[in-house]
């Protein structure tokens, strides 16, 4: 089936730095959403894309559906970023989301 | 903003027992459905719906039943809980009009089956 695969599964960053998450799809998908689920468990919407690229704040999120990828970048990270980040898919229309596995973000001093 | 509610936030269950899982959204959507998540891990598609009355089998759905009595309400029903079902359980709705189908997460139930 429908696949999504997330990486890096962890990363550090040190207070003000950036870095780039991705993920990467086996069929082609119609839309992504990136999700952070903060340390008590709730999901909180970043982004939805159909297409392009989407930005807000320090966040900014490129989707190509032709070429089967996504990617969230992160700068000036802050303290309260840390958490764990999930990208998900759909590829039909009524938007059943595949899940990536998550990167787990940790901000350093 | 979407908002999606969730009941009981957390339960403690027995095996073999029924547990069932409640959500409502105020958002008028009509596609609800239902995740689950293990330690670790992406959520996983149990059951949907798009209309009222009427449910879909998601990716993971044996074990599970539904039930969608109305546009606001979508239930997750146990009927013989195992160790297997212990994670935690997100509802979701979204709207589908205007081509967007972005999805709103309730809080999560964290099921506990012993």
């Amino acid at each position: 089936g429908d696949q999504v695969e997330q990486s890096p599964s962890a990363l550090s960053l040190h207070e003000g730095t950036g870095s780039a998450l991705r993920c990467n799809f086996t069929t082609t998908m119609r839309a992504v959403q990136w999700f952070q689920q903060n340390s008590r468990g709730s999901l909180i919407n970043l982004f939805y894309l159909a297409s392009g690229t989407k930005e807000n704040g320090r966040l900014k999120s490129t989707f190509n559906s032709k070429e089967s990828y996504s990617t969230l970048h992160i700068r000036d990270a802050q303290l309260e970023d840390s958490g764990t980040y999930f990208c998900a898919a759909s590829s039909s229309s009524f938007s059943k989301l595949v899940f990536g596995q998550g990167t787990s973000l940790s901000v350093v001093p | 903003e979407a908002a999606v509610t969730q009941s009981p936030r957390s339960k403690v269950a027995v095996t073999g027992g029924k547990v069932t899982l409640s959500c409502h959204q105020t958002n008028n959507h009509d596609y609800m459905y239902w995740y689950r998540q293990d330690t670790g891990h992406g959520l996983r598609l149990i059951h949907y719906s798009y209309v009222a009355d009427s449910t879909e089998k998601g990716d993971i759905p044996d074990g599970y039943k539904a039930s969608r009595p109305s546009q606001e309400n979508f239930s997750l029903i146990l009927e013989l809980a195992s160790l297997s079902q212990t994670a935690v359980y997100f509802c979701a709705s979204s709207d589908g009009t205007g081509g967007s189908y972005e999805q709103y997460f309730g809080p999560g139930t964290r099921l506990t089956v012993l």
